[in-house]
């Protein structure tokens, strides 16, 4: 089964610093796909990154850098240069491909950001 | 081009009531999913469709929920009877086909709706 862990309910940074929200992760898939979303008290799920199993470089995508280690199962999303418009709930992802399996979008805890100005 | 368009955004009913949502994925999407968020938790998918056919429902409340995609585009979710632990958001999602060997096919990443907000009372 799938399974991700977010260990962080809360995390605070100053305006201007980077973040790491963690993200771990368990599958049996043979190949899988880690997404994070980030959801502003708005409601809406936006979607930040992704990053596939076999990539062999991390996932960057303007501010958002995806620090994937495969073998910690791990899959840490980094915010550089904070803004207050980052603060959110932040989702990690995971979606995996296996013969005869769905394909579904499972979802960790979230981690809730705060941007202090 | 259009996004995930779902309705009502939100809905107040008394505990026994039924309620329906609705969603039109966006347009070429073959998986629809639906997911239950309550408050301070993380989305929980109820049922996902790849066309008109159902992939996995294996967390769907059967007794109480129901969901159906008949022609393979648009699709509603009822719940007869309400309780009030059915209290959430309710997030539609759709996507491509996920195929994470090829990057060409693009990320399978899904595309939400706002949300149904349910209060049940």
């Amino acid at each position: 089964a799938q399974k991700i862990t977010q260990t962080q309910p809360g995390m605070f940074v100053q305006e201007k610093e980077a973040v790491t929200l963690d993200c771990t992760y368990d599958t049996s898939d043979p190949s899988y796909g880690l997404f994070w979303y980030k959801q502003p008290s708005s409601g809406e799920m936006i979607f930040l990154i992704y990053q596939g199993s076999y990539d062999q470089q991390n996932a960057t995508e303007g501010r958002y850098s995806l620090n994937f280690q495969k073998a910690r199962k791990s899959a840490n999303l980094v915010i550089s240069a904070s803004q207050l418009g980052d603060s959110a709930m932040y989702f990690c992802a995971m979606r995996g491909r296996r013969l005869g399996g769905s394909e579904k979008l499972v979802f960790g805890k979230g981690t809730k950001l705060t941007v202090n100005p | 081009e259009a996004g995930v368009a779902q309705s009502p955004r939100y809905k107040i009913i008394e505990k026994r009531q039924s309620v329906a949502f609705w969603c039109n994925p966006i347009s070429g999407h073959a998986t629809l999913y639906w997911y239950q968020q309550i408050l301070g938790q993380g989305p929980k998918l109820l049922i996902q469709f790849q066309n008109n056919g159902v992939v996995d429902d294996s967390q769907l409340p059967k007794d109480r929920f129901s969901a159906e995609r008949l022609k393979g585009v648009d699709s509603t979710l009822k719940i007869q009877p309400a309780k009030l632990e059915d209290s959430a958001v309710y997030l539609c999602a759709s996507s491509l086909v996920f195929r994470p060997l090829n990057r060409g096919a693009g990320t399978g990443e899904l595309f939400f709706g706002e949300g149904s907000r349910l209060t049940v009372l």
